[in-house]
């Protein structure tokens, strides 16, 4: 059974830096693309970032180009996203997502809140 | 940017009749590989998002066959051919034809 698990949400002050981290298994973690996906409280949903299957390449959205990095560790079955110069309008829920297209499988999320 | 646009915002459906959705986008989703890259999720209230339908027409795993999608180029449509309770949530399309890759606005149906 696929299963993602997020951790490394939390508070944070406007300008602090977050590392989040997707653990992943039942499935072959190098053999995907994989996402990150976020969703404001009471908000839709936004596509952050993704990577390739050996992180060659690396794609972000507007919004967070310049201070968030996408990046993984295929020996750990890892997915990471560290958020830098974090701004008000980043807190959500960040979703560990399978796939560069088509979003199969989900972690349940983790959640940033960024305020002073 | 490619934008997603559903309608209804919202719909109220008793048990066992028919819904549908529609999502527009503002350019076609049709690829070069043939492929339509259109989606379907379904988020229940404190869950994450659900696939259920893939490039336009292909259910999900798991996924009961009362969904179905249709459309092409920039005109889809969800369809759930007798609504049960548990299909309440929001409803969300999402191109990923090109990036960034946009979802809808959502659609929540609730049951009358």
């Amino acid at each position: 059974e696929e299963q993602l698990v997020e951790s490394g949400g939390g508070l944070v002050q406007p300008g602090g830096s977050l590392r989040l981290s997707c653990a992943v298994s039942g499935f072959t973690f190098s053999f995907y693309w994989m996402t990150w996906v976020r969703q404001a409280p009471g908000k839709g949903l936004e596509w952050v970032a993704k990577i390739k299957e050996d992180g060659s390449e690396k794609y972000y959205v507007d919004s967070v180009k310049g201070r968030f990095t996408i990046s993984r560790d295929n020996a750990k079955n890892s997915l990471y996203l560290q958020m830098n110069s974090l701004r008000v309008e980043d807190t959500a829920v960040y979703y560990c997502v399978r796939g560069g297209w088509r979003f199969a499988y989900w972690g349940q999320g983790t959640p940033v809140t960024v305020s002073s | 940017d490619i934008v997603m646009t559903q309608t209804p915002l919202s719909l109220s459906v008793t048990p066992g009749q028919p819904a549908s959705i529609s999502c527009k986008s503002s350019q076609s989703l049709l690829y070069s590989d043939g492929k339509t890259y259109l989606y379907w999720y379904l988020q229940k209230a404190g869950q994450p998002p659900q696939l259920l339908i893939y490039e336009v027409s292909n259910r999900f795993s798991g996924v009961p066959d009362r969904f179905s999608g249709s459309g092409s180029g920039t005109d889809f449509t969800l369809k759930i051919s007798r609504v049960e309770a548990e299909d309440v949530g929001v409803y969300y399309c999402m191109q990923s034809k090109e990036i960034p890759p946009l979802f809808g606005q959502g659609t929540r149906l609730e049951i009358k």
